[in-house]
């Protein structure tokens, strides 16, 4: 069963840092491309980035670019997402998502992890 | 940018058939699928490739994708299908993945 497990979520004041982590297991994970979708009160879905398996390619979303480093461990079957310059609208719920097809669809949704900016 | 639209919400009567719509340029050149997300819970992927639906999405979910307009249907909407539905497809010319705003299907 593929199963993906975020964590690294808090509370965080603006400008703050944080790092995520999704910790994978059930499938080989070094063959997927993975990503970081967002969701804030309120609002819709937001993919915030994208990682080819072998971190070849790496994309993110204008609204992240320059403020997230998106990054994986294949040996460790872990995709890590740090976040820093922290605003309020960054305040959201992030799930780690498995990409199918390179690119998308996402079949594998993580629970997800709060993070959660405010002074 | 490319953009994909969605409605904000559709009413459905039990029993009935939802169509829910999601619009962009030239949508139908690309791949669009779809997500649901009920309350407190991630989004599960119940349509992708236009059509096709992952194992275990019951078959009342159907999809659909030409011109400017993708669509998703679920035949006999039940209680459980009420959730936001999120469109997705690849934007080529960023490599972005682009999500609709959302529908949010009320069965009543």
């Amino acid at each position: 069963e593929v199963q993906l497990v975020e964590s690294g979520g808090g509370l965080v004041k603006p400008g703050g840092s944080l790092r995520l982590s999704c910790a994978a297991s059930g499938f080989s994970f070094s063959i997927y491309s993975m990503n970081w979708v967002r969701r804030a009160p309120g609002k819709g879905l937001e993919w915030v980035s994208g990682i080819s398996s072998s971190s070849a390619y790496i994309f993110y979303a204008d609204s992240v670019k320059g403020r997230f480093t998106v990054s994986r461990d294949n040996a460790r079957n872990s995709l890590h997402l740090q976040i820093s310059t922290l605003r309020a609208d960054d305040t959201a719920t992030y799930y780690c998502v498995r990409d199918l097809g390179s690119p998308g669809p996402f079949d594998n949704w993580g629970q997800g992890t709060q993070v959660t900016v405010s002074s | 940018s490319f953009e994909l639209t969605q409605a904000p919400s559709v009413s459905v009567s039990p029993g009935q058939t939802a169509s829910i719509t999601c619009s962009g340029d030239k949508l139908g050149d690309k791949y669009a699928c779809w997500y649901q997300q009920r309350p407190g819970q991630s989004p599960v992927l119940v349509i992708y490739q236009n059509t096709k639906r992952p194992s275990g999405i019951p078959e009342r979910f159907s999809g659909s994708n030409s011109g400017n307009t993708a669509t998703l249907t679920i035949s006999g909407t039940q209680a459980t299908d009420e959730a936001d539905y999120f469109c997705q497809a690849w934007d080529s010319s960023t490599a972005w993945q682009v999500f609709g705003g959302g529908t949010k299907l009320i069965v009543l």
